[in-house]
């Protein structure tokens, strides 16, 4: 069963610290790797996307690893805002033809000052 | 901003009530999609469109009614819903089918629905 796994479910953080969030998925035959910004009461919006072939990709203070033989990614974000405050989702995509996007459930990250 | 609006942004409705949302983005995009959105769960797809037909129902209970009368708007229809269908909908647009998932897509800000 195609499904996305990711952890910890929720963060705190002091403001300027960095933190780690991970993404491990079971999606096959895979195509591609999205991390998303969840701001509370608003849409997902894209930071970065990856295929199969890159190991890793940023956005600003945002880096996305990919390792596609074990199936995980991580999303790193340095020196954290204010206004990192958020969920962050990860979503995989397989390449089976299909429109699903696999969505992850998630982790709340929160940032104080 | 996304390009893609949504309306209303909340709504309170009761289990007789008929009601609907709409979704319109601004991108030229040829895909649209609503999603569900539950606490502590991951998004559900409901319903994809693709030049304006509907190409996938992730066995959508009949309660949601979608319409896509062009490729720049989607409704949703509600009528006798429960109240566990309380959660954010959101819509959602792409360029392409993404039949490899190879189409971003953006999202709408959502409409945070209560059933009572």
């Amino acid at each position: 069963k195609n499904q996305v796994e990711q952890s910890p479910q929720s963060l705190i953080i002091l403001e300027g610290k960095n933190c780690t969030l991970q993404c491990n998925y079971t999606v096959s035959p895979f195509s591609n790797l999205r991390w998303y910004k969840q701001d509370t009461g608003r849409g997902p919006v894209s930071l970065t996307i990856m295929t199969f072939s890159e190991n890793t990709k940023s956005n600003g203070r945002y880096t996305a690893t990919l390792d596609a033989d074990t199936k995980q990614s991580s999303l790193h974000i340095t020196a954290s805002q204010l206004s990192d405050s958020a969920s962050y989702i990860c979503v995989v995509s397989g390449a089976s033809g299909t429109y699903k996007y696999i969505f992850g459930t998630g982790t709340r990250l929160k940032v104080l000052a | 901003e996304t390009g893609v609006t949504q309306t209303p942004r909340h709504l309170v409705m009761g289990m007789t009530n008929k009601k609907s949302l709409k979704c319109e983005q601004h991108l030229g995009h040829n895909a649209m999609y609503w999603y569900k959105q539950s606490a502590k769960k991951p998004l559900e797809l409901m319903f994809v469109y693709n030049f304006k037909e509907q190409t996938e129902n992730n066995s959508v209970p009949s309660r949601f009614s979608p319409e896509c009368p062009n490729s720049s708007h989607l409704f949703l229809h509600l009528h006798t819903l429960q109240p566990e269908d309380s959660a954010l909908y959101l819509c959602a647009s792409s360029q392409g089918p993404g039949t490899s998932g190879s189409y971003e897509q953006y999202f709408g800000p959502g409409t945070r629905l209560t059933v009572t």
